[in-house]
């Protein structure tokens, strides 16, 4: 089925430790984008990307990193995890040819003990 | 800067009443508006976007919202609320910026619906 996909679904990490979340997509779709979500807090922009090599930070950027080497994927590292990196993590994707709404896929529930 | 205010963080209706869903939005430019939906332990779903065209929008399971520039609001509203709809809703404004566009999500309203 055409979509977002996001793994893993779950991820139990010690603080300190590392991680990719990875996403992929199978539409072409030129953007694409991780939030994090945290109750009370709807959902917030971490980094973007509008093409294969272009990348930008989002509101809340500190501690992950990301990179477009391809169309279809863009992973999301965590590079130290921290406890305040539990969070759950929706990686999303649209068209650039016009604004039909973003794709969102299923998000990885990660906890940092 | 672009923002979105749910105004309430939690709606309880009955199965069969109207529901409404309030949004405000703030925004320098003509914005688009979402409306996604998210059941327990899912993703997010469009639920139906304002994009400059008609300001009363339908969307998918007899979800519609008006959008009120002169208000600055974009309610969400559905004549008669199924158990199904119990879920978190989010209103969501897009941002143009230089190198693309990113979504503005609101804090969300959480609906209830009882039997």
């Amino acid at each position: 089925n055409a979509g977002v996909t996001q793994t893993p679904k779950f991820q139990v990490l010690k603080t300190g430790q590392s991680m990719t979340l990875q996403c992929a997509q199978d539409m072409n779709h030129e953007y694409m984008s991780w939030y994090r979500q945290d109750p009370g807090m709807g959902l917030r922009l971490i980094h973007y990307s509008v093409g294969a090599g272009i990348t930008d930070q989002g509101e809340v950027p500190n501690g992950y990193n990301v990179s477009r080497s391809t169309t279809e994927d863009f992973p999301l590292r965590l590079l130290s995890a921290a406890p305040s990196q539990t969070s759950v993590y929706f990686c999303a994707s649209r068209s650039g040819s016009g604004y039909y709404g973003y794709t969102f896929g299923s998000g990885t529930r990660l906890t940092v003990v | 800067a672009q923002s979105v205010t749910q105004l309430d963080s939690h709606v309880s209706v009955s199965e069969g009443t109207p529901v409404l869903l309030r949004c405000n939005y703030s925004s320098s430019y003509s914005p688009s508006l979402f409306w996604y939906v998210q059941h327990p332990n899912k993703g997010l779903q469009l639920l139906l976007k304002y994009t400059s065209a008609a300001t009363l929008v339908k969307g998918i399971n007899g979800f519609e919202a008006e959008f009120k520039k002169s208000e600055t609001s974009f309610h969400l509203t559905k004549p008669s609320a199924h158990m199904s709809d119990a879920a978190e809703y989010f209103c969501v404004v897009s941002e143009a910026n230089q190198a693309g566009t990113a979504l503005i999500f609101g804090k969300g309203t959480t609906l209830s619906v009882s039997s």
